[in-house]
């Protein structure tokens, strides 16, 4: 049983252009978790998916930051026109079932802005 | 106030001793408690999760939920240098709310 992917795992960009980051949820999970986390600090909720539906988005910028979980394929977190304050580590985690749940993460996307 | 705090460390131990780590919460509403792993340049990895008063034990470790004083604490007996990491508190304040995640603290066990 295959547990949450993400990819890619190490992303460069410039300033200025998108980056894309994706995420598959453990088989059988439908509610996704999206959380941000620099150097030497601590996990921050970003944003909270299920199926086609974003549930709390609270922890995202309002600019420049976007996720989606589409009914068929994996979860998207994008960040357009990146600065060098994005840079970071992005974890997804996934759970069965909401709430309560506990929630497996997956590898990181680590992502630097040139 | 944080909703989620636990000391940065860090703790320092000495292989064989117990560890104790510790995370206080805000919200009295809080229902779910996790306390997860994290290596240097790795993802978290759950280790405990404990919902009721009490004790729960797994192996080595042991969580110890006190929702009166709004305190969760995590042990771990015969501490092993592999056991170095962060250790990060999360809860869960029930319905489908966000996972709160706490600093984490930064153990350290010396051969």
């Amino acid at each position: 049983n295959a547990g949450v992917m993400q990819n890619p795992r190490h992303l460069v960009r410039r300033r200025g252009q998108e980056a894309r980051l994706r995420c598959s949820p453990m088989k059988g999970h439908s509610h996704v978790y999206w959380y941000r986390q620099l150097p030497e600090e601590g996990l921050k909720f970003m944003v909270y998916l299920q199926k086609e539906n974003i549930i709390d988005e609270s922890g995202m910028p309002k600019e420049r930051f976007s996720a989606e979980f589409p009914k068929e394929g994996p979860s998207i977190l994008r960040i357009q026109q990146v600065v060098r304050g994005d840079s970071a580590a992005y974890f997804c985690a996934s759970s069965l079932q909401g709430g309560r749940d506990e929630q497996f993460f997956g590898p990181g996307t680590r992502l630097t802005v040139l | 106030q944080k909703e989620v705090e636990q000391n940065s460390g860090p703790l320092s131990v000495p292989e064989g001793a117990i560890a104790s780590l510790n995370c206080t919460y805000s919200d009295r509403g809080s229902q779910s408690f996790f306390w997860y792993r994290q290596y240097s340049g790795k993802s978290p990895e759950l280790i405990m999760f404990i919902y009721s008063n009490g004790d729960k034990e797994d192996g080595r470790f042991t969580a110890q939920l006190n929702k009166a004083s709004q305190y969760v604490s995590l042990l771990i007996r015969d501490s092993q240098p592999s056991d170095s990491a962060t250790y990060l508190c999360a809860v869960n304040s029930g319905g489908y709310q966000k996972v709160t995640f706490g600093i984490g603290t930064k153990l350290q066990v010396i051969p």
